[in-house]
């Protein structure tokens, strides 16, 4: 079957940096995408991967590791605004999106 | 301003009803999405349309109807056949950018059976 996982609930203080995670088993992968999504909002598109590596994007940077099936989204100099749920999102082999239940980010002054 | 409108943003409906929620978008995206977003879950496909005149089921098409008549309408009806209507529905399009399907979202409707 498909699996994706990412921790239900983090939190963290303003200022700092904190990593989430989201480890996937799926039929195939065409890509793995990061959404943010704030409270009763529309999710937006933070980044895509489809090599292994690192992709920096400013403040928010995406890690992929393929051969682990394991992806992190990196968020550094943390601002109020960044409370928000982050969904990871896998391409499959039939290039369906396959969707984590998200991760509430909770920043703390 | 390009974008995706869906509107209601709450619709309150009773048992038996047939509802349909509007989404429009002027982004001239040639392929549309409806999800539906229950808490705890991800998103779960309802139906897709990658063209005019055609849509595919996804996989929650049960109690659901769409149709796509223009490029840029994907209106949704939830049927009384829809055991568990009670849910946050988001409609989406997309296009190619460097090589990924990136989907742009509208707000969002959020409909409650009574």
């Amino acid at each position: 079957g498909q699996n994706i996982d990412q921790p239900t609930e983090m939190t963290a203080t303003e200022g700092a940096i904190v990593q989430i995670n989201c480890t996937y088993q799926t039929s195939g992968f065409n890509g793995l995408f990061w959404y943010q999504q704030h409270a009763g909002e529309a999710p937006t598109f933070l980044s895509y991967n489809v090599l292994d590596g690192l992709e920096e994007k400013g403040r928010f940077s995406s890690f992929l590791s393929r051969s682990k099936g394991y992806s992190y989204l990196l968020l550094k100099e943390l601002q109020m605004k960044d409370s928000a749920s982050y969904l990871c999102a896998i391409m499959d082999s039939n290039y369906q999106l396959i969707w984590g239940a998200g991760t509430k980010l909770i920043i703390k002054p | 301003d390009g974008g995706i409108t869906q509107s209601p943003k709450y619709l309150f409906r009773k048992e038996g009803q047939n509802v349909t929620l509007s989404c429009e978008q002027n982004l001239n995206h040639d392929a549309m999405y409806w999800y539906r977003q229950d808490p705890g879950q991800g998103l779960r496909l309802i139906y897709y349309s990658q063209i005019v005149n055609d849509f595919q089921k996804g996989d929650i098409a049960e109690g659901y109807s769409v149709s796509r008549e223009k490029k840029e309408s994907f209106p949704l009806t939830v049927t009384s056949a829809q055991k568990n209507p009670t849910a946050f529905y988001l409609c989406a399009s997309s296009i190619e950018l460097s090589g990924a399907n990136v989907l742009t979202f509208g707000a969002g409707s959020r409909l409650t059976v009574l």
